[in-house]
């Protein structure tokens, strides 16, 4: 198993434009996440899933949208991306009847 | 929700001594703790769990032991190595379940 995948690894952006970071896995989770992390802190949730075509918000969700349309992508979609939005973004899934979540390797986004 | 904190944001220790890294929690109605490892440039990768209905657990040179009674929990890593230097994050669950929510996590390095 891959486990979780997540692209890209970096990405600059200018304020304003938008992307979409991808996160895969293919260990049949019904539950994935998606964190970000600032700089010396801990994560913070944007939104999570329990399963396709279920989502909801997470702790700091404005400026975000994601989508989950089957149960082994989960892409979180930046609008008009601000400086405030430079962090690291980590997905992370797992079972239902497990509590342990497994993480990708993040992806780091600037906004300049 | 959860607050979950930590005491000390780094931590020091020679090759070889034990570790101990505290963390400090608000919620008594958390029925889940785990601890986590960051490594630099990686996502987070789970060390060990405990519910809140257990005082103590121990895994491979890990021992996790809460006191609800002042909301307190700690990892305990025997033997440090050099490749326990890491970032380390407690996170709880509330009793609803699908949310984890971290503490800022705190530096371990440990001096050959």
């Amino acid at each position: 198993n891959a486990g979780v995948t997540q692209t890209p690894k970096f990405r600059i952006l200018k304020i304003g434009q938008s992307m979409t970071l991808q996160c895969a896995q293919d260990m049949n989770h019904n539950y994935m996440y998606w964190y970000r992390q600032d700089p010396g802190m801990g994560l913070k949730l944007i939104y999570y899933s329990v399963g396709a075509g279920i989502t909801d918000k997470g702790e700091v969700p404005n400026g975000y949208n994601v989508s989950r349309s089957t149960t082994e992508d989960f892409p979180l979609r930046l609008e008009l991306a601000a400086p405030s939005q430079t962090s690291v973004y980590f997905c992370a899934s797992r079972k239902t009847d497990r509590r342990e979540q497994y993480f990708g390797p993040g992806t780091r986004l600037t906004v300049t | 929700g959860e607050n979950v904190g930590l005491h000390l944001p780094t931590l020091s220790v020679q090759e070889g001594d034990n570790s101990i890294i505290n963390c400090a929690y608000s919620n008594s109605a958390s029925d889940y703790f785990i601890w986590y490892k960051q490594e630099s440039g990686k996502g987070p990768q789970f060390i060990i769990d405990i519910r809140s209905n257990m005082d103590k657990r121990q895994g491979q040179r890990v021992t996790v032991l809460l006191n609800k009674t002042v909301k307190h929990l700690s990892l305990q890593i025997a033997a440090t190595q050099p490749g326990d230097s890491a970032v380390y994050f407690c996170a709880g669950e509330e009793t609803s379940g699908s949310r984890l929510t971290f503490g800022e996590g705190t530096q371990l390095t440990v001096n050959p």
